[in-house]
């Protein structure tokens, strides 16, 4: 099974909906859980990271996910979205505990229509 | 903060010719890292160096591949004898010391390779 699994490879959405882009990981990784972010003709960027304590957090755009143990879920969310957020996300996972090699899912490309 | 520099961005050559990427750091990181890219694909993780010891490859990293960070700054990859599949973008990151930082990493632009 694939460690990081992103099962929707495009999600399109109009201005100002809701969204949520889902990543399961498998138990072959940490639960340290990252999502990137790559905006068109851009590097990856750090969107928002899971090490411990809340399981909810929070991005400064406005994005949110979620780490869910039982479900082994680590889902990004956002109420309301923006033509600006048209981009390629990536959920990742630390390799082990003590590791620095990051596993990334296959991407999800959002699409957001006016 | 110039943020992480990749060189060249693209690469267009025959097969079985040598190509050489270039990734300079942010100045004050330690660790630094080469992904490869291909289309609908997410990053897949070559190396990592921690300063100048290349301290894990990838089993993708086959023996046409070497990779080098000969004083703990910038870092290059080499691939010999390319061949069609080799075709992607190559990624370069790189990172702090963990505690807080611990997963962030830092990526340029990437350098893509076409092989014709």
């Amino acid at each position: 099974a694939q460690s990081v699994t992103q099962l929707d490879s495009q999600v399109p959405v109009f201005e100002e909906a809701p969204v949520e882009l889902r990543c399961n990981y498998s138990s072959s990784v940490s639960v340290y859980l990252f999502w990137y972010v790559q905006y068109p003709n851009q590097g990856l960027q750090l969107l928002l990271k899971y090490l411990s304590g809340s399981t909810l957090v929070e991005s400064i755009n406005g994005f949110e996910a979620e780490f869910n143990k039982s479900q082994t879920s680590f889902h990004l969310r956002k109420p309301s979205v923006h033509i600006s957020d048209t981009a390629e996300y990536f959920c990742a996972a630390l390799k082990g505990d003590s590791s620095y090699k990051l596993i990334f899912g296959s991407g999800t490309r959002l699409l957001v229509r006016p | 903060d110039t943020g992480v520099s990749q060189n060249p961005r693209h690469k267009i050559t025959k097969r079985g010719q040598n190509v050489t990427f270039r990734c300079d750091p942010i100045s004050e990181h330690n660790r630094l890292y080469w992904y490869r890219q291909t289309l609908g694909q997410g990053p897949e993780f070559l190396t990592y160096f921690q300063n100048e010891a290349q301290l894990e490859k990838s089993r993708l990293l086959s023996d046409r591949f070497s990779a080098e960070r000969p004083k703990g700054s910038f870092s290059t990859l080499e691939i010999q004898r390319t061949e069609q599949g080799d075709s992607a973008m190559y990624l370069c990151a790189s990172s702090r010391e963990a505690g807080e930082s611990y997963g962030e990493l830092f990526f340029g632009e990437g350098s893509r390779l076409t092989v014709l």
